[in-house]
This record gives structure tokens, C-alpha cells and sequence, in this order.
């Protein structure tokens, strides 16, 4: 059973637009987070969580809002889409935050696709 | 600068062949090195992590990996090779964002094929 799950798995979205991205953990962790894997390119940090609050931002676009409901979850809402948001978004989480060499656990991802 | 290079895009080889992927970081401090991998369908799962101490780490599913500080090095091994290993691997350097908060910085990653 996958312990982080991300909805939906496939998305397109037309330019302009607004999505949200879904992202669930059932691993009791109290730090959650998004990565950026864009195309020819490393996974990239975006944001992290802890105890529901915003800790950190690498993210130069306002665009870009988590917004977290409950401790175990982590959406990523966009507007204003651009083509170049094209990207597969992961979401990750590990027990605490800002502690060093912490394994992160990830989910499938949700590949998002902006014409 | 923190920065993660992992030179090849993909590597081949033959069942029951010894493989290396190659891992090289850039950081000024002592670094704080791991191996992801991504299996086709799943999602990345962590396989090993060097902190301090013997410079050969030892991971699951028979994977170790040995930090060369002289080149800045964090290779990853496996003897021998099974044709279940073929999958994307990352290599990651946890580095800062400011202050004690830490990031993890990836690699492209490299693809494995391991032909029956």
C-alpha cells in the first residue's frame, strides 16, 4: 500500500488555468514537502512543511501556494499556468524537518502537462 | 555551490557484471550524501546514506556505495548485477537553504539496464 499518495497521477491543464495537486501521507511524519522534476532537469526543492506550517520556500513564484488542511496533508495549488510548469510535482515527507540526513519518503508523483 | 553530477544518463550491462554509478558532488562542508532509486511504476525509495565514518556504506538490496573525499566522490556498487536492479538512480547531497534548514539537491539520475 503506498504510504504517500498524490492525485491525480496525470494532469492537463490549459494555459492560464488553475490546479491543485493532492498529496497524502499516512507515515505519521511531521515534515512534508514538494519537489519540481522538469524535463532535462534534477528534481528540484520547492517547499517544506512542519507541524502544518510553511518553513521553507525556494519557489520565486507566487503562483505556487501549499496550503496544508490537516498534519498529513500537503496540496500545491497553481495558478496562472505556463506551459513551463509542465513537470512531474512530488510530494515527500520525513519524521521531523531540518534534521540532518533524514530520509525522505516520496509519492508517485503527478505528471502535469500545460498546453 | 552544492551541486550534484551524475555524469551518466544510462548504463548498460549484462547480468551478473559488477556496476558503478558514477556520483560526483560540489560543497564547501562535509557532505551529507544518499542514493534514491525509482523502480518503473514507483515511486523513489531511499537505498543508502553516508554521514561520517567508513567511507564504504552499505545499503538495502546488496548496494553499497563509497565516499572518495580526494575527488569528491560518492560512487554506487553492486556485485553482481540483477536483471530486478534496472531502474533510475539518484544521487542527492543534503545541503542548506539558510541557516540549519537542509535541502536535498539531486542528481539527473541514471538510468540501469541489466539485460538477462
Amino acid at each position: 500500500d503506498p504510504k504517500i499518495i498524490q492525485k491525480p497521477k496525470y494532469l492537463v491543464a490549459v494555459t492560464g488555468s488553475e490546479k491543485i495537486l493532492i498529496c497524502e501521507q499516512y507515515l505519521g511524519h511531521n515534515a512534508m514537502y514538494w519537489y519540481r522534476q522538469s524535463a532535462k532537469k534534477p528534481l528540484e526543492f520547492m517547499f517544506s512543511y512542519s507541524y502544518q506550517k510553511l518553513m521553507d520556500n525556494q519557489t520565486a513564484s507566487s503562483r505556487f501556494q501549499p496550503q496544508s488542511s490537516k498534519k498529513n496533508h500537503l496540496d500545491l495549488q497553481i495558478t496562472a499556468l505556463k506551459p513551463d510548469d509542465s513537470a512531474t510535482y512530488f510530494c515527500a515527507s520525513s519524521q521531523d524537518r531540518g534534521v540532518s540526513n533524514e530520509r525522505l519518503f516520496f509519492g508517485h508523483g503527478t505528471k502535469l502537462s500545460v498546453l | 555551490a552544492q551541486s550534484v553530477d551524475q555524469p551518466d544518463a544510462h548504463v548498460t550491462l549484462y547480468e551478473g557484471a559488477s556496476l558503478e554509478l558514477r556520483c560526483s558532488y560540489s560543497y564547501s562542508a562535509a557532505p551529507y550524501l544518499f542514493w534514491y532509486v525509482q523502480y518503473p511504476g514507483q515511486s523513489l525509495q531511499f537505498l543508502l546514506k553516508y554521514i561520517t565514518g567508513d567511507a564504504v556504506v552499505k545499503g538495502t538490496k546488496g548496494f553499497e556505495a563509497e565516499f572518495r573525499k580526494s575527488n569528491s566522490s560518492f560512487n554506487l556498487k553492486k556485485s553482481p548485477a540483477h536483471w530486478s536492479d534496472s531502474a533510475k538512480y539518484f544521487c542527492a547531497l543534503e545541503g542548506f537553504i539558510t541557516g540549519n534548514t537542509r535541502k536535498l539537491i539531486f542528481g539527473l539520475g541514471t538510468t540501469l539496464q541489466v539485460q538477462p
